[in-house]
C-alpha cells in the first residue's frame, strides 16, 4: 500500500498569511493527487485533483503542485473561511489512502 | 444537481447486522464508481472500498476487505454498505462517495452516523 504523510499535522496562521502544506507518498503516485478540505462537523470538500487542478467553485487562492512523491497545497492569503483540516489522498493505485491530515487554526 | 443522501444515524449493539444506503441522483449512476469512506471520531480519513454500478466489479481497502459488503441497486439508483456483525470499534460516521474522472471524489453524502455499543 502507498503510505501519505502530511506536515504539520497543525499550523497556526493568520489571516492574510500564505500557508503551505506538505504530502509525501511513500513511493511515486505521478501526479495522481487530490486535496480535501474538512471543516469541524462538516462533510470534506474537494479542493483540487490530479495535483494542481482546481476543482470548480474553488477559490483561485488556493493552488496544488509537486509529482512524483513530494507534493504540497498552497493558500496565498488565508482567509477565516480557509480554518479547516486538509487531506492530501493518493489515487495512483488501490487501496487509496489519506493523509492523517493538517489542522489549520487561528494564531 | 449532484446529490448523494445517505440514510439516517444508526444505534446498534455488537453483533447486529446493519446497512446504510446512499440514495444517487442528478448524473448517470452507472456512468460513476461510488465508493465508501469512514471518518472515526476525531480522527482522519479512511478508504473502504468503491464499486462501479454498472458490473458491480468492487474494490476493497485491506482493513475492510471481508468487514463490510458494498453493493448497489441500479433500478433505484442506490448504494449500500453492510456488516454483518458489527463491532464497537465499527463507530464511525460513514460517508458515500462519487468518483471523478480518475480516483477522487468529487461529490460526497452527509454522512451517516453508526454507533455500535452495548
Amino acid at each position: 500500500d502507498i503510505q501519505m504523510t502530511q506536515s504539520p499535522s497543525t499550523l497556526s496562521a493568520s489571516v492574510g498569511d500564505r500557508v503551505t502544506i506538505t504530502c509525501r507518498a511513500s513511493q511515486s503516485i505521478s501526479n495522481w493527487l487530490a486535496w480535501y478540505q474538512q471543516k469541524p462537523g462538516k462533510v470534506p470538500k474537494l479542493l483540487i485533483y490530479k495535483t494542481s487542478s482546481l476543482e470548480s467553485g474553488v477559490p483561485s487562492r488556493f493552488s496544488g503542485s509537486g509529482f512524483g512523491t513530494q507534493f504540497s497545497l498552497t493558500i496565498s492569503s488565508l482567509q477565516p473561511d480557509d480554518f479547516a483540516t486538509y487531506y492530501c489522498q493518493q489515487y495512483q493505485s488501490y487501496p487509496i489512502t489519506f493523509a492523517g491530515g493538517t489542522k489549520v487554526d487561528i494564531k | 444537481e449532484v446529490l448523494l443522501v445517505q440514510s439516517g444515524a444508526e444505534v446498534k449493539k455488537p453483533g447486529e447486522s446493519l446497512r446504510i444506503s446512499c440514495k444517487a441522483s442528478g448524473y448517470t449512476f452507472t456512468d460513476n464508481w461510488i465508493g465508501w469512506v469512514r471518518q472515526k471520531p476525531g480522527k482522519g480519513l479512511e478508504w473502504m472500498g468503491i464499486i462501479y454500478p454498472t458490473d458491480s466489479d468492487t474494490r476493497y481497502g485491506p482493513s475492510f476487505q471481508g468487514q463490510v459488503t458494498i453493493s448497489v441497486d441500479k433500478s433505484i439508483t442506490t448504494a449500500y454498505l453492510h456488516w454483518g456483525s458489527l463491532k464497537a470499534s465499527d463507530t464511525a460516521m460513514y460517508y458515500c462517495v462519487r468518483r471523478g474522472w480518475g480516483d477522487y471524489y468529487d461529490y460526497w453524502g452527509q454522512g451517516t452516523l453508526v454507533t455500535v455499543s452495548s
